[in-house]
């Protein structure tokens, strides 16, 4: 049992297909992560967001494109991705950033698959 | 210069062995350091923080040299069930705080 749910499991997407990966936490953390793994490869920070606020764009392709309506909700919008984005994507989750040691919580993740 | 630095092994032990991971960071910024292990396609776990002074959860002890920029995670009398991969991460401080991760060190024990 997680804390951190994401939703799907698994992807398979064309080119020109728009989808959407969804994540939720239910640990009441305030900031949240999507990290991509690609095969053989580290995590790649993707976004984060800081109370709903992103505070980091780690120079993303426009063709992804992230969304947090509220702490506990965050969103990846997918369109006219390429081969080259199938991997792991993964959501975290932590308690902010204040003073404290903040461990971040991943989801399961969604394999994507673009085809 | 990559941010956070691991051997990628991979790390071939028997049972029972007792193996050591290394991990150096060149931000001299960071705040918190941490240890997740990753089993293959699954989400990275932790495993363990890394506090100054150095701790030990059972059968791992991890720790940091701020003035080497160092930390390290040793695991005794390893379980077949340990074979994993293990991330070093770094918290970086200031307004943008962000988790680093290592590209991982792979361990496989074996029977």
């Amino acid at each position: 049992e997680t804390g951190v749910t994401q939703t799907p499991r698994h992807l398979v997407m064309g080119m020109t297909n728009k989808k959407s990966l969804k994540c939720e936490q239910h640990l009441g953390h305030n900031a949240m992560y999507w990290y991509k793994q690609s095969a053989k490869k580290p995590l790649e920070l993707m976004f984060v967001y800081n109370f709903k606020e992103q505070t980091e764009n780690n120079s993303v392709p426009s063709r992804f494109s992230p969304e947090c309506p509220n702490s506990s909700h965050l969103f990846l919008h997918l369109h006219t991705l390429q081969p080259e984005d199938s991997a792991l994507y993964l959501c975290a989750s932590s308690q902010g950033f204040g003073n404290q040691n903040t461990e971040a919580f991943f989801g399961q993740g969604t394999r994507l698959t673009v085809v | 210069r990559k941010e956070v630095e691991q051997d990628p092994g991979p790390f071939n032990v028997p049972e029972g062995a007792t193996v050591a991971f290394n991990c150096t960071y060149s931000n001299s910024a960071s705040q918190s350091f941490f240890w997740y292990r990753q089993d293959c396609r699954k989400e990275p776990k932790l495993l363990m923080s890394v506090y100054s002074s150095g701790n030990e959860d059972g059968r791992f002890t991890a720790q940091l040299n701020r003035a080497s920029q160092y930390i390290s995670l040793l695991i005794r009398d390893s379980k077949l069930s340990d074979s994993a991969t293990y991330l070093c991460v770094s918290l970086s401080s200031g307004s943008a705080r962000q988790l680093t991760f290592g590209s991982g060190t792979q361990l496989t024990v074996l029977p």
